[in-house]
């Protein structure tokens, strides 16, 4: 299957500070990632679609000012959480479809972070 | 009513048994319908992949979809430790579209 990678695995930071995460496709191009969200024993929300050259899509409830996306090329996006707080604090997952026609999304390992 | 509705178990059984995994649904619009395996800690994993009504087969897993009663299963057979895990369904309507899970089943195989 396609190899989906993210950037770091796990980030522990203080309050009020940024966090970078990077999602990347290994092997193949990704028009369409989408960032999920996984509280402990939730299930996986979408926050939001990210497309390659475009804004991305923010589900509601989703503060996209906190959360800023940017797919700058077709193996890569980034969502950075801005002026993190505790509550924050989740497993933050990536995903992307392979397209040709496949429905199939491949996910990241997903990243932990922990806001003090 | 939620989209997607799953058992969160949890889901114990003796290692050798054939574990049943149901996830129901209310938007008649789904056409692609996956099962996904996550260890803990762990992104999901694709286990099995369906589009529209209909059986599919890949080793120990069976997957089926009865868009009649808009619901969809997940067999295991021969359960073996390593399948402890939290199972998650998840569907959409279109291709390329992001997906909606369900609150995933966690399973436990005993030996």
């Amino acid at each position: 299957g396609a190899v989906v990678s993210q950037h770091p695995s796990w980030v522990i930071c203080k309050s009020g500070t940024s966090v970078k995460i990077e999602c990347r496709s290994l092997d193949f191009q990704a028009t369409t990632m989408f960032w999920y969200r996984q509280f402990p024993k939730q299930s996986l929300m979408l926050m939001a679609t990210s497309n390659e050259g475009s804004k991305a899509t923010y589900e509601q409830g989703v503060e996209k000012d906190k959360f800023l996306i940017n797919h700058a090329s077709l193996t890569l996006s980034t969502l950075t959480v801005t002026s993190a707080h505790p509550e924050d604090s989740s497993f933050y997952i990536c995903s992307a479809n392979t397209g040709q026609g496949q429905e199939t999304q491949y996910f990241g390992p997903g990243t932990r972070l922990l806001v003090l | 009513q939620k989209e997607v509705e799953q058992d969160p178990g949890p889901l114990s059984v003796p290692e050798g048994a054939i574990v049943s995994l149901n996830c129901t649904y209310s938007n008649s619009a789904f056409q692609y319908f996956m099962w996904y395996r996550q260890y803990s800690r762990k992104g999901p994993e694709l286990l099995m992949y369906t589009y529209s009504s209909g059986n599919k087969e890949d080793g120990r897993f069976t997957a089926q979809v009865d868009k009649s009663s808009k619901y969809i299963s997940l067999f295991i057979r021969d359960s073996q430790p390593s399948d402890s895990a939290t199972y998650l369904c998840a569907m959409s309507g279109q291709a390329g579209t992001a997906l909606i899970f369900g609150k995933g089943t966690t399973l436990s195989v005993s030996s």
